[in-house]
């Protein structure tokens, strides 16, 4: 079964601190994606990459950065915290090259920026 | 930029009552993905409706395209306790790299 694997469930961090949220994927996806869920806004993208060491911005990217230096993981890092940060994060994987693919979603890290 | 309107927000309904779950836009998406998502859980897909006009039906649940394929509707038959959650559809702008839009989601609570 597919299988995609977010570091932490939940997260403390403080304002100002640099921040690493890590997923792994082991399905072999080309495509994957971070999201920040928040109560009636639904799912907006942060960054996503289809590639190694390649990324694009998603709608919301501003405070935040991405790696991915490996096809299976890849990291968001929240490069100086904020309280506004603070959200539900989940990362997502899916095929490259063929139309109407579904993502797989992990199960989400809540971060809580004091 | 392409978005998607889902209404509404929230559903709190009696068990044995149908609904009905929107999804509306000014875009065309190449198919549109419905979810399911359960506290503590990421969304899971439920059904993938690709062609204008396509009905796909699982077991209680009916999911539509509009024909112009831009919008898309979910409907529940005799809702029950275990359908309680959060219901998202995504469109797909038909990229390679797979990108979905996502609606702002529908919090469904069926009461026994």
């Amino acid at each position: 079964d597919v299988k995609v694997t977010q570091s932490s469930r939940y997260l403390v961090k403080r304002t100002g601190e640099k921040v690493f949220l890590e997923c792994v994927q082991d399905m072999d996806h080309e495509n994957m994606f971070w999201y920040r869920q928040d109560p009636g806004l639904g799912l907006r993208l942060i960054y996503f990459s289809y590639d190694v060491k390649m990324k694009e911005k998603g709608d919301i990217p501003e405070g935040y950065s991405v790696s991915r230096e490996k096809k299976e993981r890849f990291s968001l890092i929240l490069e100086s915290a904020s309280t506004n940060q603070t959200s539900m994060y989940l990362c997502a994987s899916s095929l490259v090259g063929q139309f109407n693919q579904p993502q797989h979603f992990g199960d989400g890290t809540r971060l809580s920026i004091l | 930029t392409q978005l998607l309107e889902q209404s509404p927000q929230f559903l709190s309904i009696q068990e044995g009552e149908n609904l009905t779950v929107y999804c509306n836009s000014s875009s065309v998406f190449s198919s549109l993905q419905w979810y399911r998502q359960e506290p503590g859980e990421g969304p899971v897909l439920l059904v993938t409706v690709v062609t204008g006009g396509e009905v796909k039906k699982l077991k209680r649940l009916t999911f539509q395209f509009g024909d112009a394929r831009k919008d898309s509707s979910l409907h529940i038959t005799a809702a029950q306790p275990g359908d309680t959650g959060l219901y998202l559809c995504a469109g797909d702008g038909g990229t390679s790299y797979g990108k979905l839009t996502f609606g702002q989601g529908t919090i469904l609570t069926v009461h026994p």
